[in-house]
């Protein structure tokens, strides 16, 4: 298994839809989790922090899952703002440790 | 605003040439900072870890007499692509990690684009 995977997308959708996104993760001693948004020729900016079992703000939520080593992020009620890639990225060595990105979900919404 | 700021955002250089990329924390000390590259419609690399006053760890596969890095201080790291050639061209970001609370936030520069011709 790859250290992190992710869904290769990518995923058009209409606005108001609900889309998920999966990321598996090798090293089953990692602790905390990112997924960062990343706009065309942009850097990369940290939508969420997942450090338990889950997290959730507002439209988008995050799901972890320690024994399948698979992290979700969900968002509901897209807009077409949402269009971005999305970063799973996961520590490498601890939440200290260097941070190993996904290869990203492109995710356009579409009026 | 910006809590890492790099510079340039973007540069034209040719081949066989040098450019330097600089990295800084505005508002923070950071004894550590990452530096990658990423590709057109690829993930982000890990090129190196710099640390300040020591010297950088660089990954499998990166050649550290061609991407010198140097972190002076605690705010500042260079990224330095010598004898730059076309296959370098690339979106290079750097990173630093600042501690608030609890937590532990990365944020990244605003990337440079580089083209070698």
């Amino acid at each position: 298994r790859k250290e992190v995977e992710q869904d290769p997308g990518p995923f058009n959708v209409p606005e108001g839809a609900t889309v998920a996104f999966n990321c598996t993760y090798s090293n089953s001693a990692s602790q905390s989790f990112f997924w960062y948004r990343q706009d065309c020729r942009k850097e990369p900016k940290l939508l969420m922090s997942v450090y338990s079992s889950g997290n959730e703000d507002g439209r988008f939520t995050a799901q972890l899952n320690r024994a399948s080593q698979y992290i979700s992020l969900l968002i509901r009620d897209s807009k077409l703002s949402d269009s971005a890639t999305y970063l799973c990225v996961v520590p490498r060595g601890g939440s200290q440790g260097n941070l190993i990105f996904g290869k990203g979900t492109k995710l356009s919404v579409k009026p | 605003g910006a809590v890492v700021s790099q510079h340039p955002s973007r540069v034209i250089c040719k081949s066989g040439t040098s450019v330097k990329i600089e990295c800084r924390s505005l508002d923070f000390q950071a004894t550590t900072m990452f530096w990658y590259r990423q590709f057109p419609k690829q993930s982000l690399m890990l090129m190196a870890t710099s640390n300040e006053g020591s010297k950088a760890t660089y990954e499998q596969g990166v050649e550290k007499d061609k991407f010198l890095i140097n972190h002076a201080s605690l705010t500042l790291s260079t990224l330095t692509v010598t004898s730059a050639h076309p296959e370098d061209s690339s979106f290079y970001i750097c990173s630093a990690r600042r501690r608030q609370g609890g937590n532990t936030e990365a944020f990244f520069g605003q990337g440079t684009r580089l083209t070698v011709v």
